[in-house]
């Protein structure tokens, strides 16, 4: 059994839909995490749950909106998307904000 | 300057060939640091924590260079199944984000 989870592995959606990602870790960590892998870029940081708070990157787009329900479970609402959002998402979890990352298997993301 | 700056390489290597990454990372207050490896269309995944005294896994040897803010990989006697992306990991200083920050990887080829 994997240690983070994530639903599901691929989407494909237009520019009208509303979508949400799925994720859940077994570590019993504290902190969740949203990544967005674009081809030839580098990990890029969207957003961070930790302890209750939630830190995000000023630079992420409003049509990308993060959940975080419980310490276990994390989402991330996707709505009127555009093609350049066609990416990896990743989830990942650690125990601290500055310890090593655990990550799930992606959500290869498509938009047309 | 990237805050995390690796060589996208690729690196070329034959089995049993000793091969060296570095990585540059711009924050000085920076304090948590990573090896990660990335298979093509999955997950990172941890290779070794980077302690300052320099660590060893194996054929894996991973340096710390606070003076000239650098973190170095060393694999001896390459295997075809080494073939990857290596992910420098750093974690941000800025106590405001305590996050950790991916270079974009640099990708090894083993070959026979």
């Amino acid at each position: 059994e994997t240690g983070v989870t994530q639903t599901p592995r691929h989407l494909v959606m237009g520019m009208t839909n509303k979508k949400s990602l799925k994720c859940e870790q077994h570590l019993g960590h504290n902190a969740m995490y949203w990544y967005k892998q674009s081809a030839k870029k580098p990990l890029e940081l969207m957003f961070v749950y930790s302890l209750e708070e939630r830190v995000e990157n000023n630079s992420v787009p409003s049509r990308f909106s993060p959940e975080c329900p419980n310490s276990s479970h994390l989402f991330l609402h996707l709505h009127t998307l555009q093609p350049e959002d066609s990416a990896l998402y990743l989830c990942a979890s650690s125990q601290d904000r500055r310890r090593k990352l655990f990550f799930g298997s992606g959500t290869q993301l498509s938009v047309l | 300057r990237k805050e995390v700056e690796q060589d996208p390489g690729p690196f070329n290597v034959p089995e049993g060939a000793t091969v060296a990454f570095n990585c540059t990372y711009s924050n000085s207050a920076s304090q948590s640091f990573f090896w990660y490896r990335q298979d093509c269309r999955k997950e990172p995944k941890l290779l070794m924590s980077v302690y300052s005294s320099g660590n060893e896994d194996g054929r894996f040897t991973a340096q710390l260079n606070r003076a000239s803010q650098y973190i170095s990989l060393l694999i001896r006697d390459s295997k075809l199944s080494d073939s990857a992306t290596y992910l420098c990991v750093v974690e941000n200083g800025d106590t405001g984000r305590r996050a950790l920050t991916f270079g974009s990887g640099t990708r090894l080829q083993v070959q026979p």
